[in-house]
């Protein structure tokens, strides 16, 4: 059974950087498939923000693009996100998930992790 | 990008009765690429349906997907207990990727 698990700050300054991490077990990065990033404010909807390939090919959301970056680290299995210049507006649950190529649909997500952007 | 429009917001409905909820895209969004998610309070979203219509593993049979082009429907046969939930479709025919604002499925 593949598993993810987030990890990261649950408070963070505004202007200031997100960091948090997926770790994933039982399944090899390396081996295949999408490694997708996506939040949900509270009481709202699910937005996508970016994914990177297990080759280390990285897609974006516009909408996000010039504050997100996504990176892997294939020797601890696990990959990364980074946003920037934060805002209240980030508030939010980020859930990182696997994505299947050929649907381009989630089979596997991890539990979520609250980030709050707060002075 | 792709706007996905799920209707109703809300369905209340009563313990085995049939729910149909609808997810219309602004433009035609390939079979292949849409799916379906259910989110229970607290939890991850969990996949029900892939390429519209094919149930993930374990899902029951009660859940059904169809449609194409730019209009896709859920249906849940007879409702469960544990089927009420919010409910997303999402779509990843042409980037990026987006998903329906969601319906509520409630307890009536």
């Amino acid at each position: 059974q593949v598993q993810l698990q987030e990890s990261g700050p649950g408070l963070v300054k505004p202007s200031e950087t997100l960091s948090l991490t997926c770790a994933v077990s039982s399944y090899s990065i390396s081996s295949g498939y999408y490694w997708d990033w996506i939040r949900q404010p509270p009481g709202k909807g699910l937005e996508w923000i970016g994914s990177i390939y297990h080759s280390g090919s990285t897609f974006y959301n516009p909408s996000l693009k010039s504050q997100v970056t996504i990176s892997v680290d294939t020797s601890k299995n696990q990959f990364s996100l980074k946003l920037s210049s934060l805002t209240a507006e980030d508030t939010a649950m980020y859930y990182c998930a696997r994505r299947v190529r050929s649907g381009h649909y989630f089979d596997y997500w991890g539990q979520g992790t609250l980030v709050t952007v707060s002075s | 990008e792709i706007v996905l429009t799920q209707s109703p917001g809300t369905l209340s409905l009563s313990p085995g009765e049939r729910a149909t909820l609808s997810c219309r895209a602004s433009q035609s969004v390939s079979s292949t690429y849409l799916a379906w998610y259910q989110q229970k309070p607290g939890q991850a979203p969990r996949l029900l349906i892939y390429g519209a219509s094919s149930r993930a593993t374990g899902i029951p049979d009660r859940f059904s997907g169809s449609g194409s082009g730019t209009d896709f429907t859920l249906t849940i046969s007879r409702l469960e207990p544990e089927d009420f939930a919010v409910y997303y479709c999402q779509q990843y025919s042409s980037s990026p990727l987006t998903f329906g604002g969601g319906t509520k499925v409630e307890i009536k």
